[in-house]
């Protein structure tokens, strides 16, 4: 079945350097790749789509790549702030249906000043 | 707009009893999805809608949960009998868009059940 990895464990990280998160998935090739924030006790806030012919998007300091043949996306923050310290949650389309999405269980990231 | 809106924010029962959640979707979205989030499992899509009809339940743990959604505006998820293993929060989601465009969506503040 469809299965959508992120690392648990959280990353630690010092206010101004670049965060990079990794998704990867398996047993499927995603038509479109999507990145949420979510803040404790807070539902996930959508950041960024980046789709299977796109190889880089960006919006602000965000960075999402998508890479088919590793089946991997990585979400980069740049100039990181002790405000980007949240849960980041990667989706991707399910099996039926375009708006069906499956989630991975998010990374941790913590941005110390 | 005021986002999706979620009641009760916080919902304490006993094992058996019935619960019911409530969901606003944003108005104009005609997608509206149900998930339930735990540590152990992540967030997980339990139903989704469309045009108010149910399209997917295939997330749907057993016949003690059921979710409608009697017009465009409104949608309930109930747990009937509920159990401890039913504790988690439960996010509706709202969402437009063609069927092949995939646009992001909105979730609400969430419910945090407990079962005790």
């Amino acid at each position: 079945s469809q299965k959508i990895e992120q690392n648990s464990e959280a990353l630690n990280i010092q206010e101004g350097k670049t965060a990079t998160l990794t998704c990867n998935y398996t047993n499927y090739s995603p038509a479109y790749l999507q990145w949420y924030r979510q803040d404790p006790g807070r539902g996930p806030v959508f950041l960024l789509l980046i789709r299977e012919n796109e190889k880089e998007k960006r919006k602000e300091r965000l960075k999402v790549t998508f890479d088919t043949t590793l089946k991997q996306s990585l979400f980069h923050i740049t100039a990181s702030q002790p405000a980007d310290s949240a849960t980041y949650l990667c989706a991707s389309r399910g099996n039926t249906g375009f708006q069906k999405l499956v989630f991975g269980t998010g990374t941790r990231l913590l941005v110390s000043p | 707009d005021a986002g999706v809106i979620q009641s009760p924010r916080h919902e304490v029962t006993e094992m058996g009893q019935e619960v019911t959640l409530r969901c606003k979707p944003i108005s104009g979205h005609d997608y509206l999805f149900w998930y339930r989030q735990t540590m152990m499992r992540g967030l997980e899509l339990l139903i989704y809608f469309n045009n108010n009809v149910p399209i997917d339940d295939s997330g749907m743990p057993e016949d003690r949960f059921s979710a409608k959604m009697p017009n465009a505006s409104f949608s309930t998820l109930k747990i009937q009998p509920s159990e401890p293993r039913d504790s988690a929060v439960y996010f509706c989601a709202s969402s437009s868009g063609h069927r092949d465009s995939p646009y992001e969506q909105y979730f609400g503040p969430g419910t945090r059940l407990t079962v005790t």
